[in-house]
Parts: structure tokens; sequence; C-alpha cells
């Protein structure tokens, strides 16, 4: 079963613009990470932010997690036809799901040229 | 460092037909995961192993789904007999003691 569920489905922006993606779950975490998926590389690891961190950043990447909404969000800033790709948000929770990833639905990022 | 390997990277099988996949992660990482995703959604887990005992299976559909992680190194995933449902993109992950986890390129597997 899924637990994300990221918002939106779809977005396309040009070159150079941001791209903020939204995530939510429902059952308490310990972690919540992102990763990205293209038909070159396959899933990789963006980056992890822990329960008790509210935001991370990472070269053109910052998230934000709010636990008292079980959301989260990415935003990639100065965006490059290079991040055309999909977002995926995935929980961790050690004891619910016995520390295994939950992945979400994803979103599809499209950056043109 | 190399990364995870998977073989065959696609495969085209008639239903009732048996497949597997095969999976060689990174050097070290003792935790080795099963994934299987469909068009349009996210992996969802078959099966994780610890070294070469699988701690969590509850996801494996066991009536025609087998793995295997002899020597807790490199993994095989059999389906047999597969079936139409079966289709999808069949991924492998490895960690060490850290919660990322890395992928490998997955199998492609299309059932006719």
């Amino acid at each position: 079963s899924q637990q994300g569920e990221e918002d939106p489905q779809a977005l396309s922006i040009q070159e150079g613009e941001n791209a903020t993606m939204n995530c939510s779950y429902k059952t308490s975490i310990n972690n919540l990470q992102w990763y990205r998926q293209n038909s070159g590389r396959g899933l990789v690891h963006l980056i992890l932010i822990r329960s008790n961190e509210r935001e991370k950043h990472s070269g053109r990447l910052r998230v934000t997690l709010d636990t008292s909404k079980k959301s989260s969000s990415l935003l990639i800033t100065a965006s490059r036809a290079a991040d055309t790709a999909s977002y995926f948000c995935a929980t961790v929770n050690y004891g619910g799901s016995q520390g295994n990833l939950i992945f979400g639905k994803g979103t599809k990022l499209s950056v043109k040229p | 460092e190399a990364g995870v390997v998977q073989s065959p990277r696609y495969k085209i099988i008639e239903k009732k037909q048996p497949v597997a996949f095969w999976c060689n992660p990174i050097s070290g990482h003792n935790t080795l995961y099963w994934y299987r995703q469909n068009l349009g959604q996210g992996p969802e887990l078959l099966i994780r192993y610890e070294n070469e005992e699988a701690v969590d299976d509850s996801q494996l559909p066991k009536d025609r789904f087998s793995a295997e992680r002899l020597k807790g190194v490199d993994s095989t995933l059999k389906i047999q007999p597969a079936e139409l449902g079966d289709s999808a993109v069949y991924l492998c992950a490895s960690s060490s003691m850290a919660d990322e986890q890395f992928f490998g390129p997955g199998t492609r597997l299309t059932v006719l």
C-alpha cells in the first residue's frame, strides 16, 4: 500500500523557474526521503529529512517537513532540462513499516528549455 | 564503486511461463530489497533481506513468487507461472546501515 500522495501529479515549467512538489502522508514517520526517477538513471536518492527536522538543503534542493500536517515539500530552484523526471516521496516508520520505504505515486516534472 | 546490477534489463514472456530476475547489490550492503513498480505508481516492496534472511516478505505473493539470497550477496526473484498482471518493472535496491537505498536500473517485464 502507498502512504504518500504527491501533488501535483504532473508539473510543466520553463527552464530557470522554480518547481515545488508536495507530499502528504498518513501515519507517523521517522524520516521522509525524496527520490528522482528518469529513464536514464533509474531511482536516485536526493535527500532525507528526519522527523525532528523542519528544513534541509542540498544544492538547488530545499525540503521542508511539517509533521503536524503530515506533509513535506520539495523545491527545486533554477530548474534545468536535466531535472525532467518523476519525483517520489517515501516515508520510513521503524515501528509500523519495519523501517521499509513506503513510496507515493510521484510527481512528473517536465522542464522545457 | 559499482552500483546495483540487475539482469536482464528487459524480458518478454508468454503468460504461464516462468521468469527469473537477478540482482547483485553494492559490495558490503547487507540489506537487499525487491520492489515492483507498476506504470504510473511508486515502487512497492516485495521482500527485504538482511544478509541471507528474509526479514519481511509480507507483500510477496507466495503462491507464484519466490526469492532467494544465498550466501547473503546476490539474489534471485522468480515468478512461476507469470500472469498478465505481473507486467511491471522489478527493482532491486541495497543499503548499508544508513537509511538511503541504492536502486538498480530495474527489469521491465512484459507478460503477453
